[in-house]
């Protein structure tokens, strides 16, 4: 089953803030973040693994609290060049191979 | 280093109709995906490989067969084509489990009449 994501879509003016959530009813291991541009593939953003590790893009930052099965993708400062629409992407479990993404996020963001 | 590359980009397919379509990387990577993306759907996992000679399936397999006879190829087969399956088809890939990010190719956008 994907992985639900919050809100569907949001609107921003450059400078405003955004929060992403990715919500997964099974215990994960790991969560990415892809931001993916209009007839474009998904980008990587970032990784995140149980246990707090993680690795990625340096003016995006994400939570994962593995107790809730939830991440969060924080983005600050917005700019012109972040519009898109943002996966998160799920592993249940190291070995798995398994890698399921979630339902998206439209953003846009306004001069 | 082309990464990976789908072939073809564009196809329009009649209703019974057969096609393949071919994923190729040069990155010698485990791990291959096929993902299908529709609107408010997102991308969903059709089928997978963890190496040579291996497939599994995915969420929705169903209509879709997939080999993987060389490391760096994995292609995703439609029998009979439906006008359901009209779709953005994404091939990825990735080194293996771990803290590794997915490499995607640019799509093959397929319409079925």
């Amino acid at each position: 089953q994907q992985p639900v994501q919050s809100p569907q879509a949001v609107i921003l003016r450059e400078g405003e803030d955004a929060v992403i959530n990715c919500s997964s009813s099974k215990a994960l291991y790991s969560v990415h973040w892809y931001r993916q541009k209009h007839g474009e593939a998904p980008v990587f953003l970032m990784i995140l693994l149980k246990g707090g590790e993680q690795k990625g893009h340096e003016k995006i930052s994400a939570s994962f609290n593995e107790k809730k099965q939830q991440s969060s993708l924080y983005l600050t400062a917005s700019q012109l060049s972040y519009s898109g629409t943002y996966f998160c992407g799920t592993e249940e479990g190291p070995g798995t191979y398994k890698y399921i993404f979630g339902t998206g996020t439209r953003l846009k963001v306004l001069a | 280093n082309a990464g990976v590359t789908q072939t073809p980009k564009f196809r329009v397919l009649k209703t019974g109709q057969s096609m393949t379509l071919l994923c190729a990387q040069d990155m010698n990577h485990e791990y291959m995906y096929w993902y299908r993306q529709d609107p408010g759907m997102g991308l969903r996992l059709i089928h997978y490989s963890v190496g040579e000679g291996t497939t599994a399936k995915g969420e929705v397999p169903d209509g879709y067969n997939v080999s993987r006879l060389k490391k760096q190829n994995f292609l995703l087969g439609l029998e009979s084509a439906a006008p359901s399956q009209t779709s953005v088809y994404f091939c990825a890939s990735r080194p293996g489990t771990g803290f590794y990010e997915q490499y995607f190719g640019p799509g093959t956008r397929l319409t079925v009449t």
